[in-house]
């Protein structure tokens, strides 16, 4: 099992650029989550979905969007980026909301 | 409602020496309560959980957490440091039905 994974590793980008970072996870979870890891500040949950068909905000939504494509498979665009959304982004799966949760190696953004 | 509090940013230790490192929660339902390790560069993995079973709770690489509720806290212990050990640790806290909010993560330092 590769458990999460996210592409890509890193990236850089030029303000007002769009791109979109891809998870992927096979253990068969029905919950995924997309956060944000800043110096000081903990993780803060961007968006959030309980199960296939659903997404929700979470603390720190704006600028963001998200679309659970499948089961498997949990995408965070970023449509216009600015310097502030220079972070790293962590996805995450797990079984229930309340369950333990299982990290991917993160994607490293630096926004320009 | 939920939060968790993490007392000291940075925790600084003899190779050797006890560790602890203080988790306070609030919350408004029975809490589970989780720790994880973060290493550098890499996303989180789970340490333990305490999710209303023993108030002990034995994780992975000797750490072990001690679930009060009359003090609201969850601190994690390990008897005797290794260099190994340096890494950033993050207490959550969720219940039943709720998504776990993370602390901001305490940095073990271990001196040689």
């Amino acid at each position: 099992n590769a458990g999460v994974t996210q592409t890509p590793k890193f990236q850089v980008l030029k303000t007002g650029q769009s791109m979109t970072l891809q998870c992927a996870q096979d253990m068969n979870h029905n919950s995924m989550y997309w956060y944000r890891q800043d110096p000081g500040m903990g993780l803060r949950l961007i968006y959030y979905s309980a199960s296939e068909g659903t997404t929700d905000k979470g603390e720190v939504p704006n600028g963001y969007n998200v679309s659970r494509l499948n089961k498997r498979e949990f995408s965070l665009r970023l449509e216009s980026a600015a310097p502030s959304q220079t972070s790293v982004y962590f996805c995450a799966s797990s079984k229930q909301g309340q369950d333990t949760q299982y990290f991917g190696p993160g994607t490293r953004l630096t926004v320009l | 409602a939920q939060s968790v509090t993490q007392l000291g940013s940075h925790v600084s230790v003899s190779e050797g020496a006890l560790v602890l490192l203080r988790c306070n929660y609030s919350s408004s339902v029975p809490p589970y309560l989780f720790w994880y390790v973060q290493y550098p560069n890499q996303g989180l993995q789970l340490l333990l959980k305490y999710t209303s079973a023993a108030t002990l709770v034995k994780g992975i690489n000797g750490f072990e957490a001690e679930f009060k509720k009359s003090e609201t806290s969850f601190h994690l212990t390990k008897p005797s440091a290794h260099m190994s050990d340096a890494a950033e640790y993050f207490c959550a806290v969720g219940g039943l039905g709720y998504i776990p909010t993370f602390g901001r993560g305490t940095s073990l330092i271990v001196h040689p």
